[in-house]
């Protein structure tokens, strides 16, 4: 089955600065998608980067981006000028790009984001 | 707004006590689901369903039920809410990956829900 782990928590950013959270994950298909959400305390969901796994460039999105190593499974978000906005729960998920429920989104367990001003 | 409808947003529930959070969403999505979300947990999958008429089971599927008798709603029923249900619960919607695309999921905004 496939996982995703997130191994820190927390996380504590000053802003303007930069910051990497880090997510593993573990399956032995090779047509998937990877997600970065963040949840600030509204509780609302949002969507901040996806990763398709055939693609090799590193996906971009203004100050998100990633770092995907496809060989060692990992996926980690870089938030570069960090704001006090993007104090948030930030989640790693993965989806197999089939039908049906492989398609199925996986979440880690989290990293809480702290900005400090 | 076009999107995903939860309600209610906050529940208190007595023990043994049933209710059903709703999820309505507008945009044709084939794929609905349900995911609770407990501290240090992340999200769950409950539920979910592919179509209309067609549901099957999640992660964490005791003490849950759903149906999905047209394309829009997806209802989640708690048939004899316990404290252990206690957690914000979300509803999701999608496209089909049936066809390779990923166009991303759509959550509604949770419902709270304690159970005392």
């Amino acid at each position: 089955a496939q996982t995703v782990t997130q191994s820190q928590p927390e996380m504590s950013v000053q802003e303007a600065e930069t910051v990497t959270l880090s997510c593993t994950y573990d399956t032995s298909e090779s047509d998937y998608y990877l997600f970065w959400y963040k949840q600030p305390p509204s509780r609302q969901m949002i969507l901040v980067i996806r990763q398709e796994a055939y693609k090799q460039q590193n996906a971009t999105e203004n100050r998100f981006s990633v770092n995907f190593q496809k060989a060692a499974k990992s996926f980690s978000l870089k938030i570069s000028d960090s704001q006090l906005g993007d104090a948030a729960m930030y989640f790693c998920a993965y989806r197999l790009n089939y039908g049906g429920s492989q398609g199925n989104l996986i979440f880690g367990k989290g990293t809480k984001l702290s900005v400090k001003p | 707004n076009a999107g995903v409808t939860q309600t209610p947003k906050f529940q208190v529930l007595k023990t043994g006590q049933s209710m059903t959070l709703q999820c309505a969403q507008d945009m044709n999505h084939e794929y609905m689901s349900w995911y609770r979300q407990d501290p240090g947990m992340g999200l769950r999958l409950i539920h979910y369903s592919v179509g209309a008429g067609i549901t099957d089971q999640g992660e964490v599927p005791n003490g849950y039920n759903v149906s999905r008798s047209t394309t829009e709603d997806f209802p989640l029923r708690l048939l004899s809410a316990a404290p252990s249900q206690t957690s914000v619960y979300f509803c999701a919607s999608s496209y089909s990956t049936y066809f390779g695309v990923d166009v991303g999921y759509t959550f509604g905004s949770g419902t709270r829900l304690t159970v005392v």
